[in-house]
């Protein structure tokens, strides 16, 4: 049972558009959020994060939103740019406790220059 | 920032060997340490997480006496495949978090092939 999903496996954008990657989550209990990014062979490097008590974090050209009540969070990347090129994770956590990470099966981003 | 650091970051070797990858956080101290396995296209999963001096925890349907792990130190966790077979061949992950609300950091991973 997949407790969070990235229902599309690949995206393509244009160099300097904005990229929106999805996630979707089935268990209420979480409530940390995060997102990853991984290039062939490295492992995946922390992006950015949000709580369940915001439903937006921004840093820089990364912008997370949550919806508690869509299960559904998103990541915008405005510029994209070919850099950006990767994979991206989202992962899924009950902040108390383990901290363990449940995982996204991962969508991978094409910045087209 | 902070660093992980997993050795070695390419295993090949014969069926029966027994397999040990570590895994350092290199300028913060790891309270917890966790183990992910990834098959290729599909997301890491996590197999157990480890707190410093303490037997690490596994998740379910993963064999802990296969993986063993030790958390010796704050620095330094290990994850040891005995007795490997072709089906362990994967891409073997670590990642370590520090106190307080940290989000965990990972290393380079290790791709294992077991012939």
């Amino acid at each position: 049972d997949q407790q969070v999903k990235q229902n599309s496996p690949s995206l393509s954008v244009q160099e300097g558009r904005i990229s929106i990657l999805n996630c979707d989550y089935t268990n209420s209990m979480f409530d940390y959020f995060l997102w990853y990014k991984k290039y062939p062979a490295e492992g995946p490097t922390f992006l950015i994060s949000i709580s369940s008590i915001k439903d937006k974090n921004e840093d820089g050209r990364f912008t997370v939103f949550l919806n508690k009540s869509a299960k559904h969070l998103s990541l915008h990347i405005v510029p994209s740019q070919p850099g950006d090129s990767a994979v991206y994770f989202c992962a899924a956590s009950e902040a108390s406790g383990t901290y363990k990470y449940i995982f996204g099966t991962g969508t991978r981003l094409k910045v087209l220059a | 920032g902070a660093v992980v650091s997993q050795h070695p970051s390419w295993v090949i070797c014969k069926s029966g060997t027994s397999v040990k990858i570590e895994c350092r956080s290199l300028d913060f101290q790891a309270t917890t340490m966790f183990w992910y396995r990834q098959f290729p296209k599909q997301s890491l999963m996590l197999m157990a997480t480890s707190n410093e001096g303490s037997k690490a925890t596994y998740e379910q349907g993963v064999e802990k006496d296969k993986f063993l792990i030790n958390h010796a130190s704050l620095t330094l966790s290990t994850l040891t495949v005995t007795s490997a077979h072709p089906e362990d061949s994967s891409f073997y992950i670590c990642s370590a978090r520090g106190h307080g609300g940290q989000p965990q950091h990972f290393g380079d991973g290790t791709r294992l092939s077991i012939l």
